[in-house]
């Protein structure tokens, strides 16, 4: 079985300051992971994805993540936050390949001007 | 290049009625999944498409749920009779092929009183 575990369902930092949300996973199996973000009354947009390859992923608007395995976590960062960053965060883990994707609860992040 | 399209936006039904979502994917993307998405929880597989079979719909309530995709394009979702538990965002996404990138559409936000 796969699961995700999102620490903290509301996450503010002020514009400039480090973004970190984080994200634990449980899976029986080598997993692909995965952050999407979904802004207000708009789809799931992937930001980025783990699979097996480097363990840093870069992703999409200066969002990076690092799958440790030793804690099984996935945490995602950004160094310095925009006020458009401000949306819902979801981590999300799948075996192999990307078919059926379990998603954690979200993270609202809120940028404080 | 156009995503993926859904209607309606917004629904309000009394329960036991009845409802239908249509979603039209990306064009060429011959998977199509079906998630619902309760407030203040990630979104969760419904049933998952490849071109008009179904792959996986374990997590469908086939009681009072049915969804098609009858020439591997379009698909709709049904809900009969609904619940005041169907309350919910019903996503719809679409990938190139099993295990692609997720593109997701903006959802249905469904009521249901």
């Amino acid at each position: 079985a796969q699961s995700v575990t999102q620490l903290g369902s509301h996450v503010s930092v002020s514009e400039g300051a480090l973004v970190l949300l984080r994200c634990n996973y449980s899976s029986s199996v080598p997993p692909y992971l995965f952050w999407y973000v979904q802004y207000p009354n708009q789809g799931l947009q992937l930001l980025l994805k783990y699979t097996s390859a480097a363990t840093l992923v870069k992703g999409i608007n200066g969002f990076e993540a690092e799958f440790k395995k030793s804690e099984t976590s996935f945490h995602l960062t950004k160094p310095s936050a925009h006020m458009s960053d401000a949306a819902e965060y979801f981590c999300a883990v799948s075996d192999k390949g990307a078919n059926n994707l379990f998603f954690g609860t979200g993270t609202r992040l809120t940028v404080i001007p | 290049e156009a995503g993926v399209a859904q209607s309606p936006r917004y629904k309000i039904i009394e329960k036991r009625q009845s409802v239908a979502f249509w979603c039209n994917p990306i064009s060429g993307h011959a998977t199509l999944y079906w998630y619902q998405q309760i407030l203040g929880q990630g979104p969760k597989l419904l049933i998952q498409f490849q071109n008009n079979g179904v792959v996986d719909d374990s997590q469908l309530p086939k009681d009072r749920f049915s969804a098609e995709r009858l020439k591997g394009v379009d698909s709709t979702l049904k809900i009969q009779p609904a619940k005041l538990e169907d309350s919910a965002v019903y996503l719809c996404a679409s990938s190139l092929v099993r295990g692609n990138e997720q593109f997701f559409g903006p959802g249905t936000r469904l009521t249901v009183l």
